[in-house]
């Protein structure tokens, strides 16, 4: 079936650096959208991308729309330890249908 | 309050006993989804409903069902016949394509 490959699958870095994930497909998206997931909760989302080459930002949160439509990127800058936890990406296809595609995640550990 | 509720958020049960987990949202929302996770593993779908009296099969149905009979709610039931049920369940609404998550709840069979 349709796969959305998430790198890196975790990430550990020090306080105050910033970090890039991003998610890739060989298949074409109409949406992209980035969650956080804290241990033990729902994923909560931080930026629905609608456009392709559609740049958005979400206070030190930044998220991208591929040209392609078949990626996507978020960073995070001046990171804090409040941001670890899980990072997942999803992707509404454009073939139609109803079916939302979850990437992996990126586990991100923040060292105070 | 807008949101997804999902109770109980930790459930046990004893093998082969079906087990049904709620969920409700009062977004108004036409669509829901119910996914299931794994200890460090993305999400699986199991179900998804458009529209009240109507749902589908996700990719991992089988030991799984469903009911949508009214617009806020989509109960999960756990049967006997999934083999291995322990994992976090997690519920979903959408309205257009983005969705929104409940809390989650995290069923143990023992």
């Amino acid at each position: 079936g349709q796969q959305l490959n998430q790198s890196p699958q975790s990430m550990f870095i020090q306080e105050g650096e910033d970090v890039s994930m991003n998610c890739t497909s060989s298949s074409i998206f109409n949406t992209w959208l980035w969650y956080k997931q804290d241990p033990g909760e729902g994923p909560v989302l931080l930026i629905a991308l609608y456009k392709a080459g559609e740049l958005t930002s979400n206070g030190r949160l930044t998220a991208q729309f591929g040209i392609t439509r078949k990626d996507s990127f978020l960073n995070i800058s001046a990171s804090i330890p409040s941001d670890v936890g899980i990072y997942f990406c999803a992707g509404q296809l454009s073939t139609g249908g109803f079916k939302t595609i979850f990437g992996a995640g990126t586990r991100l550990f923040v060292k105070a | 309050d807008g949101g997804i509720t999902q109770s109980p958020k930790y459930l046990f049960r004893k093998e082969g006993q079906n087990v049904t987990l709620s969920c409700e949202q009062n977004l108004n929302h036409d669509a829901m989804y119910w996914y299931r996770q794994d200890p460090g593993q993305g999400l699986r779908l199991i179900y998804y409903s458009q529209i009240v009296n109507d749902f589908q099969k996700g990719d991992i149905a089988e030991g799984y069902s469903v009911s949508r009979e009214k617009k806020e709610s989509f109960p999960l039931t756990v049967t006997s016949a999934q083999k291995n049920p322990t994992a976090f369940y997690l519920c979903a609404s959408s309205q257009g394509d983005t969705q929104y998550f409940g809390p989650g709840t995290r069923l143990t069979v023992l």
